[in-house]
């Protein structure tokens, strides 16, 4: 298997424009994570989905951000309008419920 | 609210020199706690899960042991290439199934 797959590896985008990023899991996985990492506050949790429905986004910070899973395979994590705040590292991670989460390579954002 | 809180934040060792990284958390009731190792400019790569007080795992140069109240890495006589970033998360369950992470250790261990 290759792995969780995130596109785009880097974006760099002004500030006001809408960002998306993308994920594909582990095939049989049924548990998708989107993480944000920063240097102040490390890897946080934005949003959680079983079996393609959105179990817990108490992490998303704002209404600015928005998540979809369409289907098994795909996922979405999308910044409209986007802030330089939103700078970091965006990771998507797949697992078995319950088990050890695999992570992707994730996506470095930097929006000026 | 889970936390964890992981010491100390950097580590530079020489290669050969054992020590130990240190996981402190506070949850409601621990159902696993997991430890990863992330490179730069890379996701976290999953080395353990330890789910009970006592419990031991072993992956080459590293030793992971949990207590009720913390969790302890240990790298015996490290080489350069287990210089990364190290990162302990807990997972209590509660409806949320995402892993809480600490801020990690940042170890690098020189020739």
């Amino acid at each position: 298997d290759a792995g969780v797959i995130q596109s785009p590896r880097h974006e760099v985008t002004e500030m006001g424009q809408e960002v998306t990023l993308r994920c594909k899991p582990i095939s049989g996985h049924n548990s998708l994570f989107w993480y944000r990492q920063t240097m102040m506050r490390g890897l946080e949790l934005l949003i959680y989905f079983n079996n393609n429905v959105p179990i817990d986004d108490s992490g998303m910070p704002e209404d600015r951000f928005s998540a979809k899973m369409p289907n098994a395979s795909f996922s979405t994590l999308k910044i409209q309008p986007s802030e330089p705040r939103d700078s970091a590292v965006y990771f998507c991670a797949s697992s078995r419920v319950s088990s050890e989460a695999f992570f992707g390579q994730g996506t470095r954002l930097t929006v000026v | 609210e889970d936390q964890v809180t992981q010491s100390p934040e950097a580590l530079r060792l020489q290669e050969g020199e054992s020590s130990s990284l240190n996981c402190s958390y506070t949850v409601s009731g621990l159902r696993g706690l997991f430890w990863y190792r992330q490179d730069p400019g890379k996701g976290p790569e999953f080395l353990f899960t330890l789910y009970s007080a006592g419990e031991e795992k072993e992956k080459e140069r590293l030793k992971a042991t949990l207590t009720k109240k913390e969790s302890f890495l240990h790298i015996t006589a490290p080489k350069p290439e287990d210089s990364a970033t190290y990162l302990c998360a807990v997972y209590s369950g509660g409806g949320a199934d995402g892993l809480t992470f600490g801020k990690g250790t940042h170890l690098i261990i020189q020739p």
